[in-house]
């Protein structure tokens, strides 16, 4: 199984400040016949379901601000909030479905 | 779209529960889905999806042999029938619809609560 691994466990940032989270995965997650990275964010706030934040690495999920970018290639992925606002508080997951079982990273927590 | 599951509850170590995910809003038959589970303060740990012909399953070890997944297209419903339920299979489960692009989800149900105890 391909092991993802978030960091930091969690993060406080300023508002209008820049966050960004990292994710690696245990092997690479490009696919070499289209190029894609099969690497999903997501964001989940407390009682609610996640929320699809970015597809294939860099690609914004439909209505997601553009605050939000995801970049990387491979094993190592990046989640950036340029500037971050207070409805940013959440838990962030970063998820492989290059192969299943699609696993997730173990999340991180962040706070203003 | 809107996914609805339901069939959860409370059920002793070794028991069964069906779940259910009613699906409107999309073409149910053109998509693949999957099922995901959260323990209480925990992460999140993807159970296992299927195509939407039924032809392609794919399960966590973690429930291999234990948990079938399946739908009725004609009813627009996902199932995930869990036998043998251990304590560590407590979690919300969210059911969510394959975004199109290989295996990601664009959309979530609300998770219903399966507590395993005696």
């Amino acid at each position: 199984d391909i092991v993802m691994t978030q960091s930091p466990d969690s993060l406080a940032v300023s508002l209008g400040e820049r966050a960004t989270i990292n994710c690696k995965s245990s092997q690479s997650v490009l696919f070499s016949s289209n190029n894609n990275n099969y690497l999903a964010w997501y964001q989940q706030n407390p009682g609610q379901p996640p929320k699809l934040l970015i597809y294939w690495a860099s690609n914004r999920a439909s209505g997601v601000p553009d605050r939000f970018s995801g970049s990387g290639s491979g094993t190592d992925f990046t989640l950036t909030i340029s500037s971050l606002q207070a409805e940013d508080v959440a838990v962030y997951y970063c998820q492989q479905y290059y192969s299943p079982p699609f696993t997730f990273g173990q999340g991180t927590r962040l706070e203003i | 779209v809107q996914l609805v599951e339901s069939g959860g509850g409370l059920v002793q170590p070794g028991g069964s529960l069906r779940l259910s995910c009613a699906a409107s809003g999309f073409i149910f038959s053109n998509y693949w889905m999957h099922w995901v589970r959260q323990a209480p303060g925990k992460g999140l740990v993807w159970v296992s999806h299927m195509s939407n012909d039924g032809t392609t399953i794919s399960y966590a070890d973690s429930v291999k042999g234990r948990f079938t997944i399946s739908r009725d297209n004609a009813k627009n419903t996902l199932y995930l029938q869990m036998n043998s339920l251990r304590a560590e299979d407590t979690a919300v489960y969210y059911c969510a619809r394959d975004h199109g692009y290989g295996g990601d989800s664009d959309y979530w149900g609300q998770g219903i609560l399966v507590t395993v105890s005696s």
